[in-house]
């Protein structure tokens, strides 16, 4: 069965640091990728999404990511997160069939 | 504001009684998932229903019993729950033979008493 691993369970930053967040999955075929956040009290949104083409997707709010197929890897990324990022992150794999795995999620605390 | 509809969005109930959740879109969308959200576990999908017929059932325990009558409504029918099961139930809804996301609920957040 498909599985996707995130690499860290917390992550706390300062505003203007970097961030990047790993994910990785199990399945070796074709699959679509996707990052969800979910702000506290609110559902899970759609920050960007990964199917075909280029492998660095960009998604809402300045983040993007980047497939790379041999590592089995799609690792969220933003040059300069703000308060407003604190959030849990969930990634995302959809395979051959209709199911969606998500992955563990990473809680991103900003500090002002 | 996600077009994927959950009510109740709070519920409370006792291991004896029976109750259900109900998820709605008119998206257009023709799948339909429940997952699982409990505290410090990961999100876990416990059914999948495609076209309106099931297609997946992640070894859920029986006191769930999904249903789905028609493309734009599920439902979960939860009898003689236990209290782990306490969680945020959430919907999500899409479109198959595409490439598209999934969207979700607010959730439903159950306390099982």
């Amino acid at each position: 069965a498909q599985s996707v691993s995130q690499h860290n369970h917390h992550v706390i930053l300062s505003e203007a640091a970097s961030l990047e967040l790993g994910c990785n999955y199990s399945y070796g075929g074709t699959v679509n990728l996707f990052w969800y956040v979910q702000y506290p009290g609110q559902h899970l949104q759609l920050l960007l999404k990964y199917f075909s083409g280029d492998p660095l997707v960009k998604g809402i709010k300045g983040f993007e990511a980047e497939f790379i197929k041999s590592k089995f890897s799609f690792n969220l990324r933003k040059p300069s997160v703000q308060w407003s990022d604190t959030a849990e992150y969930f990634c995302a794999v959809k395979d051959y069939g209709q199911n969606f795995v998500f992955g563990p999620g990473t809680r991103l605390s900003v500090l002002p | 504001e996600t077009g994927v509809t959950q009510t109740p969005r709070h519920l409370v109930m006792g291991m004896t009684n029976k109750k259900s959740l109900k998820c709605e879109q008119h998206l257009g969308h023709n799948a339909m998932y429940w997952y699982k959200q409990s505290a410090k576990k990961p999100l876990e999908l416990m059914f999948v229903y495609s076209l309106e017929e099931r297609v997946e059932n992640n070894s859920v325990p029986s006191r769930f019993s999904p249903e789905c009558p028609n493309s734009s409504h599920l439902f979960l029918h939860l009898h003689t729950l236990q209290p782990e099961d306490s969680a945020l139930y959430l919907c999500a809804s899409r479109k198959t033979g595409s490439n598209t996301e999934a969207f979700f609920g607010q959730g439903t957040r159950l306390t099982v008493v």
